[in-house]
């Protein structure tokens, strides 16, 4: 099957470091991105790697090892405002089918 | 630049009824996918249309169809409504037919059925 594993809820402190990991397991593996959803809100597009190493946005980096079907989004200066749903997602299928796999979310709580 | 936009905001049918979701793409994008996201789960995938062709879809009954119109814009149709079918319905649109990589999500609509 295809799925992607991520731990359901992480806490740390503003100012601190975290890293949410996201294993996977899809057929015609393209790429791994991550999206963030605050409460009620839309998903919003973080990042993307297609390729192994470190790619990195401001305080957000993410990070792929195709070889170990694993990825990780590392927040940086943590701000109360980072509180929220964290979405690694995979596209699934093959050729042009544009199936996006989403993991069950890693809930990220900011503590002051 | 306008953005991804979903109607209506919030919608409560009964079990049987039917309900149609629209959606309207980012200006320039032409792949509008569905999903649909229960409450503490991730977003499930539904289908993706690309060019008004249906160019993928997932685990979810016939009873989910959907449409994609010239100007990009698309609806998602449910019939026979079941409880189960409560949740946050969600389009993305994107360039170019695959769509992986960077999806602009629309604020979703939020469906009850009692």
């Amino acid at each position: 099957g295809q799925s992607l594993e991520q731990p359901s809820e992480v806490t740390a402190v503003e100012g601190a470091i975290v890293q949410i990991n996201c294993t996977y397991q899809t057929s015609g593996f393209y790429g791994l991105s991550w999206y963030q959803q605050h409460d009620g809100g839309a998903p919003t597009f973080l990042s993307y790697n297609a390729l192994d190493g470190l790619e990195e946005t401001g305080r957000f980096s993410s990070f792929l090892s195709r070889s170990d079907s694993y990825g990780y989004l590392l927040l940086q200066e943590l701000q109360m405002k980072d509180s929220a749903s964290y979405f690694c997602a995979a596209r699934g299928g093959s050729g042009n089918t544009g199936k996006l796999i989403f993991g069950q979310g890693t809930t990220l709580q900011v503590k002051p | 630049e306008t953005g991804v936009t979903q109607s209506p905001t919030h919608l409560i049918k009964t079990r049987g009824q039917q309900v149609t979701l629209r959606c309207s793409s980012q200006s320039g994008h032409n792949t509008v996918s569905w999903y649909q996201q229960a409450l503490g789960q991730g977003p499930q995938f539904i289908f993706q249309y690309y060019r008004e062709e249906e160019n993928g879809r997932g685990n979810f009954p016939p009873r989910f169809s959907g449409l994609q119109f010239p100007n990009y814009s698309s609806e998602l149709n449910v019939n026979a409504l079941e409880l189960d079918d409560s949740a946050l319905y969600l389009c993305a649109s994107s360039l170019g037919g695959q769509g992986g990589e960077t999806q602009y999500f629309g604020p979703g609509t939020r469906l009850l059925v009692l």
